[in-house]
């Protein structure tokens, strides 16, 4: 089944204690992007990368590092969260840009205490 | 950076009613015009899109039109079913390699009974 995985889906962690959400796609997608989302402020890019060893930052990439080794893959990395962190965080992946549909992972809520 | 804007944010219908949700976006390079909805709980699904060289795009009880001139597209629903309800994303691109997604901020359609 064509998807987009992400793990964990919930996680609580406390102020700086480093963290990572992985994130994985089955689809052979060139496109994957990270977005937080926040009531109100709907969904915000992160970071995102057009293939492998290529990343760029998106609107708020402050306190997050990526990765792109794998064409599959593609880790959020928060190395020192803070509370201001605490969101709902989507992966997505799209066969080659942005004007591509969208395929969006369940999400991963987590609380920074 | 695309600027995005979406009205209503918030809109309640009664069911059987239309709706309609705009998005107005800034780049006129723009050519990639999709609607995105997230039902509660759930990661946002792509639910119809237009490219620049069509006007109105049509699938069953919804639609997308665009007005290039004007820099906007909308979304309409027909007939409005309590499944509607939901918050709808817009999420307009020109599919430059060097930019990255901006979506809406989101519009909660309410389908009242």
């Amino acid at each position: 089944e064509a998807q987009v995985t992400q793990n964990p889906r919930y996680l609580i962690t406390v102020t700086g204690k480093k963290l990572t959400v992985t994130c994985s796609q089955n689809m052979n997608h060139e496109y994957m992007s990270w977005y937080r989302q926040d009531p109100g402020l709907g969904l915000r890019q992160i970071y995102y990368s057009m293939n492998v060893e290529v990343t760029d930052k998106g609107d708020v990439p402050e306190g997050y590092k990526v990765s792109r080794k794998e064409k599959r893959n593609f880790p959020l990395i928060l190395e020192s969260p803070s509370p201001n962190q605490t969101s709902l965080y989507f992966c997505a992946s799209s066969l080659v840009g942005l004007t591509d549909t969208q395929y969006f992972g369940p999400g991963t809520r987590l609380t920074v205490l | 950076g695309e600027n995005v804007e979406q009205h209503p944010s918030t809109l309640s219908v009664q069911e059987g009613d239309s709706a309609v949700i705009k998005c107005t976006y800034s780049d006129s390079a723009s050519n990639y015009f999709p609607w995105y909805k997230q039902e509660l709980g759930k990661r946002p699904q792509l639910i119809i899109d237009i490219r620049s060289n069509v006007g109105e795009k049509k699938d069953q009880r919804i639609a997308v039109t665009l007005n290039k001139t004007a820099k906007h597209f909308s979304l309409h629903i027909t007939e409005t079913q309590p499944e509607d309800s939901a918050v709808y994303f817009c999420a307009p691109h020109s599919g430059g390699g060097a930019d990255g997604l901006t979506f809406g901020k989101g519009t909660h359609l309410i389908i009242q009974p």
